[in-house]
């Protein structure tokens, strides 16, 4: 088992540039997060979906859009980047109970 | 507000000797405890989880206490090794799993 992977790794983007993140995960969670993490801060939640096809606004959605067409598969887009969207993203997959989740390697992202 | 505070924030022994890491929380309501080590570059693994009504709990050399009445949870770690050097994560769960309060972590290093 793979786990949970993301694409690409690095990223740098010019402002005004888009670009899609994506995560996959191959151990059926029904469960799928976006998270950012930013230096002396605790990670954040971007978007998160409870099942194929669903999608639901986290604690800093804006700026981001996100897609769950396959159960295994959950992208993350930045429609036009800005420089506060530097960030290093992590993707998380979980079961229905949630009890634990298991996160990818991270995207490290700069945008100028 | 929901935070959770750790400390220090950064922390350096020598191998072989003890630590302790400890995070105070303010989240309500409050379902479970959780501490992750983070690798550099990569994503947050879970070392121990814990509810209300656990006071602590083993993984190898890691310890991990609670004490839901001061709202307070510390980890401790046995005989460290140069593979512990990391940032390890204290997370919250306000009682759903898109409800995950992150601390900003503590980084540990381990000097021969």
């Amino acid at each position: 088992n793979a786990g949970v992977t993301q694409t690409p790794k690095f990223r740098v983007l010019k402002t005004g540039q888009s670009m899609t993140l994506l995560c996959a995960q191959d151990m059926n969670h029904e469960y799928m997060y976006w998270y950012r993490q930013d230096p002396g801060m605790g990670l954040r939640l971007i978007h998160y979906s409870v099942g194929e096809g669903t999608t639901a606004k986290g604690e800093v959605p804006d700026g981001y859009n996100v897609s769950r067409l396959k159960k295994q598969n959950f992208l993350l887009g930045l429609e036009s980047a800005a420089p506060s969207q530097t960030s290093v993203y992590f993707c998380a997959s979980s079961s229905i109970r949630g009890n634990e989740q298991f996160f990818g390697p991270g995207t490290r992202l700069t945008v100028l | 507000k929901n935070q959770v505070e750790q400390s220090p924030q950064s922390l350096i022994i020598l191998e072989g000797k003890n630590c302790t890491l400890q995070c105070n929380y303010t989240v309500s309501p409050f379902s479970n405890l959780r501490w992750y080590k983070q690798d550099t570059g990569r994503g947050p693994v879970s070392l121990t989880i814990m509810t209300f009504s656990e006071n602590t709990k083993s993984n190898g050399r890691y310890t991990a206490t609670l004490d839901a009445d001061t709202k307070q949870s510390s980890l401790h770690i046995t005989a460290s090794q140069l593979s512990d050097s990391a940032s390890y994560i204290c997370v919250v769960s306000a009682g759903g799993y898109n409800k995950l309060i992150f601390g900003a972590g503590t980084r540990l290093a381990v000097h021969p």
